[in-house]
């Protein structure tokens, strides 16, 4: 059975510092895989995806994730964060083969300070 | 743009009552799901439909059962509400396209069961 790991739940960084969340996936097929975030009182909505092709994708908001087929991750990225990225950020995966089934991660806070 | 609309925000009721959650879309979306969010277990699947009339079980059916008489709407229905079952629940829709296309999110509805 497919299941994605978020490493951290709770992040608390200043405006500024870069960021990294890390996102694991168990499945040995082909995966699409999709980053969602939910702003405080938001809807949940799409960051950035993968299909195919170059595996650092990028998103909105200067957001970017680098998918690497060999360690099952596909890793969150923002260079400098904003007081503005206080969300929480959901890493998720469906198989080609699944079906219409897509894996949800538990989620990660992330807090920015101003 | 893509709009999902789920019935009510919030929402409270008393254990054994029987509960009517309501998604509706408007872009033409085969597949509809239904989820339900909890602090660190992230998103579970409870039933999706990929066409109207057809469903299948998420990986937390019990307790719950869903309709879909028409393409934009899509009901998530628990038959006897429980005390367990107080949640934040997410209504989202895709197309059916070959690379399992982006979900779009309902604004959610926070239930609480007495």
């Amino acid at each position: 059975a497919q299941s994605v790991s978020q490493h951290n739940h709770h992040v608390i960084l200043s405006e500024a510092a870069s960021l990294e969340l890390g996102c694991n996936y168990s499945y040995g097929g082909t995966v699409n895989l999709f980053w969602y975030v939910q702003y405080p009182g938001q809807h949940l909505q799409l960051l950035l995806k993968y299909f195919s092709g170059d595996p650092l994708v990028k998103g909105i908001k200067g957001f970017e994730a680098e998918f690497i087929k060999s360690k099952f991750s596909f890793n969150l990225r923002k260079p400098s964060v904003q007081w503005s990225d206080t969300a929480e950020y959901f890493c998720a995966v469906n198989a080609r083969d699944g079906g219409f089934k897509t894996i949800f991660g538990a989620g990660t806070r992330l807090f920015v300070k101003a | 743009d893509v709009k999902v609309t789920q019935s009510s925000r919030y929402l409270v009721k008393r254990t054994g009552e029987k509960v009517f959650l309501e998604c509706v879309q408007d872009m033409d979306h085969e597949n509809m799901f239904w989820y339900r969010q909890d602090p660190g277990l992230g998103l579970r699947l409870i039933y999706f439909s990929y066409d109207v009339k057809m469903k299948e079980k998420g990986d937390i059916p019990e307790g719950y059962s869903v309709s879909r008489e028409k393409k934009e709407r899509f009901s998530l229905i628990l038959e006897s509400a429980s005390t367990n079952q107080t949640s934040m629940y997410l209504c989202a829709s895709s197309f059916a396209g070959p690379f399992h296309e982006t979900q779009y999110f309902g604004p959610g509805t926070r239930l609480l069961v007495l």
